[in-house]
């Protein structure tokens, strides 16, 4: 079975500032990895997957994270944040081979401030 | 082109009630999802559909639960006997047919249907 932890459930920040947004898993078998956005009101966006090949993922409005089978992370970042960021981000993984069940961790609340 | 769609958006029901949850996929998708999202909780996976078969309902959490695609396209997830407790967002996802990468593919999903048991 596998597991996803996701260390803060809140992060407020600046505009404009850095952020990252912490995702532990847990897994005995190899698995895909998710970062998904979801907005109020709205249904959820993927923002970028890990597959395989390269460690670092960048996806979509200037996210990217980085795999780190050893530590098993998959950390989310972004250099500079906007209002617009605020929203909620969800880590989810699935096992490879077979079909797309994800397994979600519990959200971290982006709260980008002037 | 049309995204993911749920009817209905909100529903507000009493207990012991009966309900049905409307999900339709993106046209081509084989792959159906339903998902359950408690508040401030991440979305618990519930079943899953492979054209017309559910190929995995081990998340549905009880007999009250139990859904359906008949067709291969539509989805109504069905709820008996109401409890407080089933309040929640109902999230639905479709994909293509996880191929040979197995779980590459991209889940699509819903705006979500909002129960409310009172």
């Amino acid at each position: 079975a596998q597991s996803v932890t996701q260390l803060d459930s809140q992060v407020p920040v600046f505009e404009e500032a850095p952020v990252e947004l912490r995702c532990n898993y847990s897994s005995s078998v190899s698995v895909y990895l998710f970062w998904y956005v979801q907005y109020p009101n709205q249904g959820l966006q993927l923002l970028l997957k890990y597959l395989s090949g390269s460690t670092l993922v960048k996806g979509i409005n200037g996210f990217e994270a980085e795999f780190n089978k050893s530590q098993t992370s998959f950390h989310l970042r972004k250099p500079s944040v906007h209002i617009s960021d605020t929203a909620e981000y969800f880590c989810a993984v699935t096992r490879t081979g077979g079909y797309n069940k994800l397994i979600f961790g519990a959200g971290t609340r982006l709260a980008v401030h002037p | 082109g049309a995204g993911v769609s749920q009817t209905p958006s909100n529903k507000v029901t009493e207990k012991g009630k009966y309900v049905e949850l409307r999900c339709d996929p993106i046209s081509g998708h084989t792959a159906l999802y339903w998902y359950r999202q408690s508040l401030g909780q991440g979305p618990e996976f519930l079943i899953y559909f492979q054209g017309t078969g559910a190929a995995d309902d081990s998340g549905l959490p009880n007999d009250r639960f139990f859904a359906v695609r008949p067709e291969g396209s539509v989805s109504t997830l069905k709820i008996q006997r109401t409890e407080r407790g089933d309040s929640a967002v109902y999230l639905c996802a479709s994909s293509l047919t996880p191929g040979l990468a197995g779980g590459g593919n991209e889940q699509f999903f819903g705006p979500g249907t909002r129960l409310t048991v009172l």
